[in-house]
């Protein structure tokens, strides 16, 4: 089974603090993606990513960057917290081809204060 | 500019009846897919059905259907036999293949099913 892992499952920042989002997957994905979730709102793609050390940007990637050193690993950084940062962030892998279904992590929800 | 729109934020339905979830979308491009993903309470997203825009027939997987009607841009999962962990966030997807990878995603609609 396809495992995408996340490296907390809540966590609690303060404003201006630099944040760092581990995402993990094990399948040999090239395609990697960063989501934040709000109510209402659906999933907004941040970054993605779908080679090593290449990215590309989402809809909404102002006051995110990302790294990408190692094929399974996909880093979101948030420089500067902001409380409008506060969210659910998705991270999710793929192959290419053919359709390219997602697979998701279980999630990481930031509070910043 | 594509677009998913789902006009449901909530439904209900009763244990074993069918329900249908409304997925509009928007796209110039004659090349594209449509998703649907499931996300329980837990939060984990879970990919259930796909149809690509040249498919000829509505995809199948199982309880979930994807009814596909390309000339009104509609994509609406049809769920039969409703069971009580069908409760559920429901998002439809868009992958749109002139920008590679890149997928958007409908604002979700909440299932409520009923005992």
């Amino acid at each position: 089974d396809v495992k995408v892992t996340q490296s907390s499952r809540y966590l609690v920042k303060r404003t201006g603090e630099k944040v760092f989002l581990e995402c993990v997957q094990d399948m040999d994905h090239e395609n990697m993606f960063w989501y934040r979730q709000d109510p209402g709102l659906g999933l907004r793609l941040i970054y993605f990513s779908y080679d090593v050390k290449m990215k590309e940007k989402g809809d909404i990637p102002e006051g995110y960057s990302v790294s990408r050193e190692k094929k399974e690993r996909f880093s979101l950084i948030l420089e500067s917290a902001s409380t409008n940062q506060t969210s659910m962030y998705l991270c999710a892998s793929s192959y290419p081809r053919p359709y390219n279904e997602q697979f998701f992590g279980p999630g990481t929800r930031l509070t910043v204060l | 500019a594509q677009k998913i729109t789902q006009t449901q934020p909530g439904m209900f339905v009763q244990e074993k009846e069918a329900v249908t979830l409304d997925c509009t979308y928007d796209t110039s491009d004659p090349s594209y897919g449509l998703f649907w993903y499931k996300q329980p309470s837990s939060g984990e997203m879970i990919f259930l059905i796909y149809q690509g825009s040249y498919d000829q027939q509505n995809a199948t997987e199982g309880r979930y259907s994807l009814n596909f009607q390309k000339a009104r841009k509609s994509a609406n999962l049809v769920i039969s036999a409703s069971q009580l962990g069908d409760s559920a966030m429901y998002f439809c997807a868009m992958r749109d293949d002139t920008g590679g990878f890149k997928t958007i995603f409908g604002a979700g609609t909440r299932l409520f099913v009923k005992a």
